[in-house]
């Protein structure tokens, strides 16, 4: 079946720009997280959806970054004023519910110049 | 959650075996081990996962000491295809905590060599 799809694989945008990454969850799966991973390091948690609410975005790094999930489907994870340091691959992922294994999708690669 | 250790890289022959270790020496008694893999370029992908009896499924054999304070995932005859980083995580398993939440480290390569 289909597994989790993120669009778009790459972004490149200036600093400065404001950004969306798209997020499109296994069919089903209430709980959906995005996580942002740097070079060399694993992926980090940036916030967990349970249906259209935000549960716990307590690993959001500031107020730049914001995600939603209206319908409890589709989320959309949104960076204002990027800037270079926000460079790195964001990483999507649903599960059945809270404690079923996480299933990840391929990730957006953004470039911030 | 618990912090984890495990090796920075391993390599393995081709069709042997491949064990990796991780250590969870503060694991809690409601903390389960899992294990995920991320190959190049990829979202990691879930293994396996146990909280203190030994775990089989078809992809990999888990081990866990009687102690908990650490465990082995094996790849059995394992193939150029599983080079990947490997995670050890520890991860709540009641309801109502942050049992959602994955927390990686820096995982361990592991080099499949021909």
């Amino acid at each position: 079946g289909a597994g989790v799809s993120q669009t778009p694989s790459n972004k490149v945008t200036e600093k400065g720009k404001y950004v969306e990454l798209r997020c499109d969850p296994i069919s089903g799966h209430t709980a959906l997280y995005w996580y942002r991973q740097s070079l060399g390091q694993g992926p980090e948690f940036l916030i967990y959806f349970q249906g259209t609410g935000a549960a716990d975005d307590s690993g959001l790094p500031n107020d730049r970054f914001f995600a939603v999930r209206p319908e409890g489907s589709v989320s959309t994870l949104k960076i204002q004023r990027t800037e270079r340091g926000d460079s790195a691959v964001y990483l999507c992922a649903s599960s059945q519910t809270s404690f079923n294994e996480q299933f990840f999708g391929p990730g957006t690669r953004l470039t911030v110049l | 959650d618990a912090k984890t250790t495990q090796p920075p890289s391993m390599d393995c022959a081709e069709g042997r075996a491949a064990n990796l270790p991780c250590n969870h020496s503060t694991i809690s008694g409601n903390e389960y081990v899992y294990w995920y893999r991320q190959i190049h370029s990829q979202g990691p992908q879930y293994i396996i996962h146990g909280l203190k009896n030994n775990e089989t499924n078809e992809m990999a054999s888990l081990i866990i000491t009687e102690d908990r304070k650490s465990s082995t995932l094996i790849l059995p005859h394992a193939t150029l295809r599983d080079t990947a980083v490997y995670y050890c995580i520890v991860r709540v398993a009641n309801s109502g905590g942050s049992n959602y939440k994955l927390t990686f480290g820096k995982g361990t390569l592991l080099t499949m060599n021909p």
